[in-house]
């Protein structure tokens, strides 16, 4: 298999405070890892992709000051909301995927932010 | 930037249905099709995926079939069951999977 563990799986915050989200791929290594965003019963947000050892790359319109991404191992992805806000509150899920040409992404649960 | 279109929004079938998802995309470059099944307050999970050098494929109750000049691919759930209730959804990318965009999600409810 090709598990994806994903932590916490909810947080809740104060604004102005700063929230890590972890992205483990337990069972394989992932040179690339991706992070979405998904608004309620809308789709998957691409936020940026993670490459182990590497800056990572951001869509257009994702600010890379506000959300830090750092892959520092072929197994671990960190996703930080820094000065988070309400406007920050959403379900933000990682991806990783094996090293290799057709290979798939493979997801974790998700982790609900809550920013009050 | 919508670039993978999926249709229908909500689905309701019974159980024993055939419920089918369909999707176009835009870009010729991509050329790896998954779809993905995804329950509330859960990540998505990959459910089958083709590539286009071939017209179907078929995993299970779950069959893929693409149309490669239309730039269509759809998703076929046979003898469908109530645990099979789920949002589904389509996406595309190249082979490396770097570049992967959905569609908006179909919400399926099979009644029993």
């Amino acid at each position: 298999g090709a598990v994806v563990s994903q932590h916490p799986s909810r947080v809740i915050c104060k604004s102005g405070t700063s929230v890590k989200i972890e992205c483990r791929s337990l069972d394989f290594q992932a040179t690339t890892m991706f992070w979405y965003r998904q608004f309620p019963k809308k789709s998957l947000m691409l936020m940026a992709t993670s490459n182990e050892g590497s800056k990572a790359t951001y869509e257009q319109g994702v600010e890379k000051d506000k959300f830090l991404i750092n892959h520092a191992s072929l197994t671990l992805s960190t996703l930080t909301v820094t000065s988070a806000h309400p406007e920050d509150s959403s379900f933000y899920i990682c991806s990783a995927r094996r090293t290799g040409d057709g290979q798939p992404q493979h997801f974790g649960d998700g982790t609900r932010l809550s920013i009050l | 930037q919508q670039q993978v279109k999926q249709s229908p929004q909500s689905l309701i079938v019974q159980k024993g249905g055939i419920p089918i998802i369909n999707c176009a995309y835009e870009n010729t470059a991509f050329d790896y099709f998954p779809w993905y099944q995804q329950f509330p307050g859960k990540g998505p999970a990959l459910l089958i995926a083709i590539r286009p050098d071939v017209s179907e494929k078929k995993e299970g109750r779950f069959t893929i079939s693409f149309n490669k000049s239309a730039k269509q691919f759809s998703l076929h759930i046979m003898d469908s069951q109530p645990g099979d209730s789920a949002t589904y959804f389509c996406a595309a990318s190249s082979y490396n999977n770097n570049d992967m965009r959905f569609g908006a999600g179909t919400r399926l409810t099979v009644k029993p």
